[in-house]
């Protein structure tokens, strides 16, 4: 209950095309979920997060999507850039007990220009 | 300052040997983590310091120490560790410990067990 599952494992995507990774949560008492992104030989750097109440949240060209009944919350890229091309992390949290990160398995992305 | 810093970037270290992983931050964060990264694997919870006082152990073996000195620098001794300990060693940091307040990672420490 306390995983989270993130797919696809790789993706692969045009330049300027959508990226979209997706996760899913089984624990309703997550009420955090950022989304992190690492480059190789990098630590992961918060990208983007979300809390339940909201069904969508977007920074640029980085938008959270989240369904609350169906316990899914995924990550869209619009515009995507070789610079993007990295592996991406979802994770979740329970805020209130201060737990730390349970992260999803990640994603790695390759733009292709 | 807006960075965690580790030290040493590499290192490889023999069975028997005994080392130290270091981490700093000066972002005025109360709460910093060691995180263990194997290859294109998700980072994994070790430590959690909270105002310099442990807070979580996940069930970290013995031969892995850590040591939060003062708020700015946190530690990871290492002893007699075994090869299947090489890993990439993540430090983070946050204002207060939870997820919500956003975690600063540093670049990592590569650590070979020979």
């Amino acid at each position: 209950q306390q995983q989270v599952k993130q797919s696809p494992q790789s993706l692969i995507v045009q330049k300027g095309g959508i990226s979209i990774i997706n996760c899913a949560y089984e624990n309703t008492a997550f009420d955090y979920f950022p989304w992190y992104q690492q480059f190789p030989g990098k630590g992961p750097a918060l990208l983007i997060a979300i809390r339940p109440d909201v069904s969508e949240k977007k920074e640029g060209r980085f938008t959270i999507s989240f369904n609350k009944s169906a316990k899914q919350f995924s990550l869209h890229i619009m515009d995507s850039q070789p610079g993007d091309s990295a592996t991406y992390f979802c994770a979740a949290s329970i805020d209130q007990a201060g737990t730390a990160l349970i992260f999803g398995k990640g994603t790695t992305l390759s733009v292709s220009s | 300052d807006t960075e965690v810093t580790q030290t040493p970037k590499h290192l490889v270290m023999g069975m028997t040997n005994k080392k130290s992983l270091k981490c700093e931050q000066h972002m005025g964060h109360r709460a910093m983590y060691w995180y263990k990264q194997k290859a294109k694997k998700p980072p994994e919870l070790m430590f959690v310091y909270s105002y310099e006082k442990l807070s979580i152990n996940e069930s970290v073996p013995s031969r892995f120490s850590p040591e939060c000195p003062n708020s700015s620098l946190l530690n990871l001794h290492l002893h007699a560790l075994q090869p299947e300990d090489s890993a990439l060693y993540l430090c983070a940091s946050s204002q207060e410990q939870g997820a919500v307040y956003g975690y600063t990672f540093g670049s990592g420490t590569r650590l070979t067990v020979v």
